[in-house]
């Protein structure tokens, strides 16, 4: 069954921490794996786009890894903001299904 | 340059009725697609259009459905409401590749309260 889990399921960290989020899928083939930051009551908004040939991407204080062989993905906060506070959500295309299969995501709260 | 435009907001409806929603997606996107998005089920694949055809479908009942015009706009259509069709529907758009490959630009959502 084509699945992709998250952890943790939440998350709370201080103000300039800090933290990694986890992603582990089962969909066999993919075509690629993303990760979008989701504020409460507003439309995901994409931070990475990787393929099965990628590695690392990063964007700004954003890292994520990707280790296609043991089919995991980290999403790596660096210096985080209050702003981080959010759902942060792994997303894989699954290839043959033609369809995108989301994880439940990370709910993540930066305090003070 | 406009973002992803999503109408209505917000809407309530009663068991057994039907609802439309639209999506004006950015433009010169091509690829619209649609997600539900419940506390439940987290965000689920509903269906992508491109060109005005449908290209991809994710599992859910013939009850809903879609459909996308010439200029790219998008029309879902979810009929015989259900207590459990209560959710946030989110509209995204795509450049050229399409939903599956390529940025996906998210709408703000459609919240939608069956009764």
């Amino acid at each position: 069954k084509n699945q992709v889990e998250q952890s943790p399921q939440s998350l709370i960290i201080l103000e300039g921490k800090n933290c990694t989020l986890q992603c582990n899928y089962t969909v066999s083939p993919f075509s690629n794996l993303r990760w979008y930051k989701q504020d409460t009551g507003r439309g995901p908004v994409s931070l990475t786009i990787m393929t099965f040939s990628e590695n690392t991407k990063s964007n700004g204080r954003y890292t994520a890894t990707l280790d296609a062989d043991t089919k995991q993905s980290s999403l790596h906060i660096t210096a985080s903001q209050l702003s981080d506070s959010a759902s942060y959500i792994c997303v894989v295309s699954a290839l043959g299904y033609n369809k995108l299969i989301f994880g439940a995501g990370t709910r993540l709260a930066v305090h003070p | 340059k406009a973002g992803v435009t999503q109408t209505p907001r917000y809407l309530i409806k009663t068991r057994g009725q039907q609802v439309t929603l639209s999506c004006s997606p950015i433009s010169g996107h091509r690829s619209v697609s649609w997600y539900q998005q419940t506390p439940g089920q987290g965000l689920q694949f509903l269906f992508e259009y491109f060109s005005e055809t449908q290209r991809n479908k994710g599992n859910f009942p013939g009850r809903f459905s879609g459909r996308q015009f010439s200029n790219s706009r998008s029309e879902m259509n979810v009929s015989t409401l259900e207590l459990g069709d209560s959710a946030l529907y989110l509209c995204a758009s795509s450049p050229v590749r399409g939903a599956l490959t390529g940025e996906l630009f998210f709408g703000e959502g459609s919240r939608l309260t069956v009764l």
